[in-house]
């Protein structure tokens, strides 16, 4: 089956400047995520769908970051302004559960990345 | 601080060593992931633990469960330069949160 799939792979901004970001999931996988890692920390979710409601965006800076998922499979992330501590690995997963209890269909299948560079 | 803190943060190994890499919790564990990621790259599944006392492998990657100490270990037998990469914990919390990392060198 096709993995998850991101654009773009890299991105290069001036701060203050706005970027997005997009993500296909595997087809037939309800829930949708967004992590965000900095160099040399483990991923932070920043917001989780299922189908094309939210479930989970409580670390996601909502002066400037939002997401959607309008119909339920792609979603997009955006930032604007973006600020120099923006720069990070925006990963995007996707999961065939809810994404809680420990099953095979909570399994998260990851995306390679969306690396993003704020001067 | 972090809720999963995972040591060693780096480590760099000759080919052929065997090494371990822990992950802590500061709350219970009730099952926990591991993944691996190769630099530039996503994350890719290695397994998951559900209960205490679980152990599994997966080639020469053997990882156990210690629920009372809260723990979980990842030992690599007979390291290989395939195995380089980060190594990363992830618990369920309502969300799938991960620790830090720890990243692998293996040297030929």
């Amino acid at each position: 089956e096709a993995g998850v799939a991101q654009s773009p792979r890299y991105k290069i901004i001036e701060k203050r400047q706005s970027v997005a970001f997009w993500c296909n999931p595997i087809s037939g996988h309800a829930t949708l995520y967004w992590y965000q890692q900095i160099l040399g920390q483990g991923p932070k979710l920043l917001i989780q769908f299922q189908n094309n409601g939210v479930v989970d965006d409580s670390q996601l800076p909502k002066d400037r970051f939002s997401a959607e998922r309008l119909k339920g499979v792609d979603s997009t992330l955006k930032i604007q302004p973006a600020k120099l501590e923006d720069s990070a690995v925006y990963l995007c997963a996707s999961s065939l559960g809810i994404g809680t209890g420990f099953s095979g269909a909570n399994v998260l299948t990851f995306g390679a990345g969306s690396r993003l560079t704020v001067l | 601080s972090q809720e999963l803190e995972q040591s060693p943060q780096s480590l760099i190994v000759q080919e052929g060593k065997n090494l371990t890499i822990n992950c802590t919790s500061s709350k219970t564990l009730y099952g926990l992931y591991w993944y691996k990621q190769k630099y530039g790259e996503g994350l890719i599944f290695l397994m998951m633990l559900q209960k205490g006392g679980e152990e599994k492998s997966h080639e020469k990657i053997t990882a156990k469960l210690d629920e009372k100490k809260q723990q979980s270990s990842l030992h690599i037998t007979a390291s290989q330069p395939s195995h380089a990469g980060i190594y990363l914990c992830g618990a369920d919390r309502g969300k799938l949160i991960f620790g830090q990392g720890t990243t692998l060198q293996v040297k030929p």
